[in-house]
């Protein structure tokens, strides 16, 4: 059975400062991708990242970066100098080759000014 | 592109009615699924296709029908709505290019049951 872990509830924190979400997913599969969505207020789903099991190259996309390692099955991501556009949930997701996906609870993210 | 389109926006229902919840994608993606969030539970997925006639069950599919007659269409039945059912609805479709697995959704369907 697949399994995403997101240990944290809500983070709140202040405008500037880098805030880093936790992601550890369990899995049998040898070929498997991980995603993260951010979701805003309005509650639409925006896809963010999607990583493939086999590259573990880390990624940096403007503010967000995102750290894989198989070592310890662990997909987290970070924000560096957040905004308040940055409220918002993010879930990481878990999918297998059929396209479905298993999500995280989610991370309510809240900066403020 | 349209991308993934879901009607209606808004819907609320009694207990023991069914309606159906439209989702359409103009990708051409073979891929569709459905899921529903809760609060605190993430998104879970109800059924899903992986191409035009063939769907199966996903986590929850207990009170919910689809079918899949084109690739563009992939609505979700509700038989016989329980409070229970009430939640947001997500439909989305993957894109299966190159190996992509990235799944894109729709804006989403409130549903409330009374």
């Amino acid at each position: 059975a697949q399994k995403v872990t997101q240990a944290q509830t809500e983070i709140s924190v202040v405008e500037k400062e880098d805030v880093t979400l936790d992601c550890v997913y369990e899995t049998r599969d040898t070929t498997y991708y991980l995603f993260w969505y951010k979701q805003p207020p309005s509650g639409e789903l925006v896809f963010l990242i999607r990583r493939n099991s086999f590259d573990e190259q880390n990624e940096i996309s403007g503010r967000y970066s995102w750290n894989f390692q198989k070592s310890t099955s662990s997909f987290n991501f970070t924000i560096t100098a957040s905004q308040v556009v940055d409220s918002a949930v993010y879930f990481c997701a878990l999918g297998s080759s059929w396209g479905k996906l298993q999500f995280g609870a989610g991370t309510q993210v809240v900066v403020t000014p | 592109n349209a991308g993934v389109t879901q009607t209606p926006k808004f819907q609320v229902l009694k207990t023991g009615q069914s309606m159906t919840l439209q989702c359409a994608q103009d990708m051409n993606h073979e891929y569709m699924s459905w899921y529903r969030q809760d609060p605190g539970m993430g998104l879970r997925l109800i059924h899903y296709s992986v191409g035009a006639g063939i769907t199966d069950q996903g986590e929850v599919p207990n009170g919910y029908n689809v079918s899949r007659s084109t690739t563009e269409d992939f609505p979700l039945r509700l038989l016989s709505a329980a409070p229970s059912q009430t939640s947001v609805y997500f439909c989305a479709s993957t894109d299966r290019n190159l190996g992509t697995d990235t799944q894109y959704f729709g804006p989403g369907t409130r549903l409330t049951v009374l």
